[in-house]
């Protein structure tokens, strides 16, 4: 199975601050890969799909990059709503794995 | 807008059987794959497996292939996933979710899955 290791596990930012999260794969994975977002309570929403490709209605302070074995997804401007729990996720075999998430908090 | 709907929060006793369903509406399901996703309390997501409903070709994970049964009723937009022999570890909230590409673009509300004598 492919390993996704995420990093950090938790974060916290002031509003305007830009942070990144990052994943790491344990082989190539060709770009599958997608960012989601999970606030409190709530079922996880697709953000970024094919590594840098913004899912239709997020925000476009919502970016991800990366290629080979390393992703990363930034957000330009930490902004309340942006509180929440996100997770990376490869397509490019089965299984399916995800990475173990990031817990990103207002300052 | 698609919708996912589940059905309601499950209370099941060690060594029975659940079955949890998921209806789309504003999508047809025979053109997508449908994906169920656990989370156990306080955890990260754990993909169990996907569904073609076209076909009904299936795809498990390793550990849920002898735990998790998933079909599909094109019929009525509906999928489904039966968990057998349950225990107690697999108490979590069930996510059924749909996308191209094994992508989930759209998720249900999740249900959630108690297992106690």
């Amino acid at each position: 199975d492919i390993q996704m290791t995420q990093s950090p596990a938790s974060l916290s930012a002031s509003l305007g601050e830009t942070v990144s999260i990052e994943c790491l794969a344990s082989e190539g994975i060709s770009n599958d890969l997608a960012w989601y977002q999970q606030k409190s309570g709530k079922s996880p929403q697709l953000l970024i799909y094919a590594a840098s490709r913004l899912q239709d209605g997020v925000p476009s302070r919502f970016s991800g990059s990366g290629s080979g074995t390393r992703y990363s997804l930034k957000i330009s401007g930490m902004q309340p709503e942006d509180e929440a729990d996100y997770f990376c996720q490869q397509s490019y075999k089965y299984p399916l794995t995800f990475g173990s998430g990031t817990k990103l908090e207002i300052k | 807008e698609v919708q996912l709907q589940q059905s309601g929060a499950e209370l099941g006793k060690p060594g029975t059987s659940v079955k949890l369903s998921c209806k789309v509406s504003g999508y047809n399901i025979r053109n997508t794959y449908m994906h169920w996703v656990n989370q156990r309390p306080g955890k990260g997501l754990e993909w169990i497996g996907r569904i073609d409903p076209a076909n009904g070709n299936t795809i498990y994970a390793e550990k849920f292939k002898s735990k998790a049964t998933l079909t599909a009723d094109t019929s009525s937009n509906t999928a489904y996933m039966q968990l057998s022999q349950l225990k107690s570890d697999d108490t979590a909230i069930y996510f059924c979710a749909m996308g191209d590409w094994d992508v989930m673009d759209a998720w249900g509300q999740g249900a959630s899955v108690t297992v106690s004598s």
